[in-house]
């Protein structure tokens, strides 16, 4: 079961960009990479996922190395809005739920 | 399409007494998950389900039953609450694919055991 570990916080500034790097070790051949963001009182929500490489869509970008053993999401240009807590899931879901373990994620604090 | 939904949105119980929440979805996904969060903590998984009448344990399903009778639906039971349940449940389902591995997230349960 591959774990991950987070910085607890971050902090920025409107307009910055934001690198959150997750490391995950003893992650496994079949495991795929993804980034969920959560605000309060809400459910986590699918921010983007990749494999290796470098995967971009319209809110953030995932920088992977070939070893796979870390990875690190970016946000370019923050807002406020953006604050909240972001979490790093490693893992495979394919059969069952192998992998399934969130951690305490990162708090991204935005400041004006 | 409405994604992910759970009912109900709050509820307070006392000790001992028993109640079922309810997940539903129409993306017709094959997996459902229940998870629970703690103040703080991030989410664990309590049980979950591969497909319509199966249904497996996951990191903590003491204290839980569910039930997968039909696709769309899971649902979670609390036989006897007790104080340590209190938390915030969110269910979650996915169609996975060999591409794609996307939960989605229902809106969550906050539930009070006093």
């Amino acid at each position: 079961l591959a774990k991950t570990t987070q910085p607890i916080s971050m902090d920025s500034y409107e307009g910055q960009e934001v690198n959150i790097t997750c490391s995950h070790n003893n992650i496994a051949t079949n495991d795929y990479i993804t980034w969920y963001q959560q605000f309060p009182s809400q459910g986590p929500r699918f921010i983007i996922q990749g494999y290796k490489t470098k995967v971009t869509n319209e809110v953030a970008s995932l920088f992977i190395p070939a070893d796979r053993k870390s990875s690190t999401l970016s946000l370019p240009r923050v807002s406020l809005s953006d604050t909240a807590v972001y979490y790093c899931l490693v893992g495979y879901s394919g059969g069952g739920a192998d992998g399934l373990t969130f951690g305490k994620g990162t708090h991204l604090i935005i400041q004006p | 399409n409405a994604g992910v939904t759970q009912t109900p949105k709050f509820r307070v119980l006392k000790t001992g007494q028993s109640m079922t929440l309810l997940c539903a979805q129409d993306m017709n996904h094959e997996y459902m998950y229940w998870y629970r969060q703690d103040p703080g903590m991030g989410l664990r998984l309590i049980h979950y389900s591969v497909g319509e009448g199966t249904t497996a344990k996951g990191e903590v399903p003491d204290g839980y039953n569910v039930s997968r009778l039909k696709k769309q639906n899971f649902l979670l039971g609390l036989e006897s609450a007790a104080p340590s349940q209190t938390s915030v449940y969110f269910c979650a389902s996915t169609e996975w694919s060999p591409s794609t591995d996307t939960q989605y997230f229902g809106p969550g349960t906050r539930l009070t055991v006093l």
